[in-house]
Formats: C-alpha cells, sequence, structure tokens
C-alpha cells in the first residue's frame, strides 16, 4: 500500500460526457502527478500540482483539467470524453516538487463506451 | 532526459537471482537511474534509484557500470510476485518532475 488513494477504482461512461477522478496524496506530500495508461500509448504524464499550485504539464489534452485543494487532495476533470480516452489514470505524489520518488495510488479505469 | 532500452520480456526460475539489464548510453552526469515496477495493472512500485555507486535496498540491488552507460537491477532471490513489469527511468533529480516511462521489461517468474 503506497499510502496513495483514488476513487472511483472503475468507471464506465458514454462518449460526450464529463467525469472527475479523486486522488488523495500520502501524509505529508506536497506534489501530486497525474499519468495516463492506455495500451497504444503506455505510461504518460498528464500534469503535476505542488502545494497547490499547477508546476508542470504534459502530454494533457485541452479538454481534461485538473486541481489541488487546500487539503492537497487533487482532482482530474475530464470532458467531452471519446472513445479514446478509455485508459487507466494514476495518480502519483511526492515529498516535495522535485518528484523524487513517486508512490502511485491503484488508479482509476476508466471506460469510455 | 536521456532515453533507455530494455529487453521486451525475460523469464527467471523461482528463488533464482533476476537480472534486469538496461542500456542510457546517452545519460548525462547529472541524471538518476530509477526503477520502478508494475504488477499486472497496479499502480508502479518504486524500486531502487542510484547516481553511479552500486545500491542496495530490501527490495533489490542495483549495479551501475562505471562508465554509466548501463545497468542492471538484481532481485537476489525471484518469488512468483515479481513477475511483472519492470521500467528503468533516467532523469534529473532536481528541476525535473516527471518520469518517461518506457515499455520496460515483461519478467515472468516461473514455478
Amino acid at each position: 500500500d503506497s499510502g496513495v488513494t483514488q476513487t472511483p477504482k472503475h468507471l464506465i461512461t458514454a462518449t460526450g460526457q464529463r467525469v472527475t477522478l479523486r486522488c488523495s496524496p500520502r501524509s505529508g506530500d506536497l506534489s501530486v502527478y497525474w499519468y495516463q495508461q492506455s495500451l497504444d500509448q503506455g505510461l504518460q504524464f498528464l500534469i503535476q500540482y505542488y502545494n497547490g499550485e499547477e508546476r508542470a504539464k504534459g502530454n494533457i489534452l485541452e479538454r481534461f483539467s485538473a486541481q489541488q485543494f487546500p487539503d492537497l487532495h487533487s482532482e482530474l476533470n475530464l470532458s467531452s470524453l471519446e472513445l479514446g480516452d478509455s485508459a487507466l489514470y494514476f495518480c502519483a505524489s511526492s515529498l516535495d516538487a522535485t518528484g523524487d520518488t513517486q508512490y502511485f495510488g491503484p488508479g482509476t479505469r476508466l471506460t469510455v463506451l | 532526459d536521456a532515453k533507455t532500452t530494455q529487453p521486451p520480456s525475460m523469464d527467471c526460475a523461482e528463488g533464482r537471482a533476476a537480472n534486469l539489464p538496461c542500456n542510457h548510453s546517452t545519460i548525462s552526469g547529472n541524471e538518476y537511474v530509477y526503477w520502478y515496477r508494475q504488477i499486472h495493472s497496479q499502480g508502479p512500485q518504486y524500486i531502487i534509484h542510484g547516481l553511479k555507486n552500486n545500491e542496495t535496498n530490501e527490495m533489490a540491488s542495483l549495479i551501475i557500470t562505471e562508465d554509466r552507460k548501463s545497468s542492471t537491477l538484481i532481485l537476489p532471490h525471484a518469488t512468483l510476485r515479481d513477475t511483472a513489469v519492470y521500467y528503468c527511468i533516467v532523469r534529473v533529480v532536481a528541476g525535473t518532475y516527471k518520469y518517461i516511462f518506457g515499455t520496460g521489461t515483461r519478467l515472468k517468474v516461473l514455478a
């Protein structure tokens, strides 16, 4: 158990819909990272938040957005969903902003029908 | 970040040492070598990391060649639960924030 929690575990929705994925980092960690893992793209970094502020962006689509709240939990919002958005979404956390030793949550499996 | 090259798959007998190689010939002096593994579809799990000296922890040992162009992750006594995809990643610790995952090595531990 990494100490990172993600909800829900599974999510099934339809194209065009919007969903929110939630992540709670390990106690004491200030950074949260979101990754997407699809069959054809592997694990890809989406975005990082550090202490409530966006720190870095990776291959995140404009239809996706995230935020980190004062209690340090984070939400990833996916809108106008397409079939290709079906994937595992992982959240990771680390102590500071450098990303040294990231601890990953169990993931949310999103299926878009 | 430097790129890494790993064999796509390996088998190892249960109880034997599993030696997973990684080539990172373009690594820079300030880049660390990190190893993570992913068991089935679980979240990646941190194993070990190092700069130039060999490292050992309760999970594994990391051997980095003197020229730092390659490394080997050693699981001393592989068990069935070590069956996973193992990712070798190189990154600068300070100033970067993300891991770039390659395709990894799929290790299968055989009974």
